[in-house]
């Protein structure tokens, strides 16, 4: 089964840009992943599903500010022209074969 | 527009059951798999159960086989999971998920979830 690694913590200043990182475990760096925030208080949010190749797709009305890509077993989500509503914790999101899904410990972003 | 609205949440003594629903909205329900997903206050997100879109295969994490059991009504639009033998621990809000096709994937849509709370 995958291990999603994620940093807990992040900070990043209005208006500038930010790249959160999931790290696949050994033997499933190509899996896909999504990416999901979580406003404080709020349900997640779907952003992004995330391929080895670099392509991602986002999730309806996800804005331009938001972007993906892979290096390796590395997953990435870049935010760009942070606003305070970023101010969040991001889920990476996998699944096996099995259909077993599983997240990362998540990354409390805060926008300074 | 994609609509999930959890119910059956509150306050129950351990070893005691809850029953959850989720009625769905917005997209064809019976051509989606569906998840439970909960966590624990402070916590991060863990996943708890799936069903494929047609009812046929279920899965659960290794904590709650044999206590909790996931289910759904395609002619309801409805989600459902039974929960038994509730522990402390397992005090969470509890989310409903959409996959994003009929077997395997990620979840596209979330509901807002439904607070249980095993306490005496």
């Amino acid at each position: 089964q995958p291990v999603l690694t994620q940093s807990s913590s992040a900070s990043a200043s209005l208006g500038s840009s930010v790249k959160l990182t999931c790290t696949l475990s050994s033997g499933h760096s190509t899996y896909i992943i999504a990416w999901h925030q979580q406003q404080p208080g709020k349900a997640p949010r779907y952003l992004m599903k995330l391929e080895g190749s670099g392509r991602y797709n986002k999730g309806s009305g996800v804005p331009a500010r938001f972007s993906g890509s892979t290096s390796g077993a590395d997953r990435y989500l870049t935010i760009s022209n942070l606003q305070f509503e970023d101010e969040a914790d991001y889920y990476c999101e996998t699944w096996d074969s099995n259909t077993h899904k599983v997240f990362g410990g998540g990354t409390k972003l805060t926008v300074l | 527009e994609v609509q999930l609205v959890e119910s059956g949440g509150g306050l129950v003594q351990p070893g005691g059951s809850l029953r959850l629903s989720c009625a769905a909205s917005g997209f064809t329900f019976s051509s989606y798999a569906m998840s439970w997903v909960r966590q624990a206050p402070g916590k991060g997100l863990e996943w708890v159960s799936g069903i494929s879109a047609n009812g046929g295969s279920t899965y659960y994490t290794d904590s709650v086989k044999g206590r909790f059991t996931i289910s759904r009504d395609n002619s309801k639009n409805t989600l459902y999971l039974q929960m038994n033998s509730l522990r402390a621990e397992e005090t969470a809000v509890y989310y409903c998920a959409k996959g994003e096709s009929g077997g395997s994937g990620c979840f596209d849509y979330w509901g807002q979830g439904t607070l249980v709370t095993v306490s005496s």
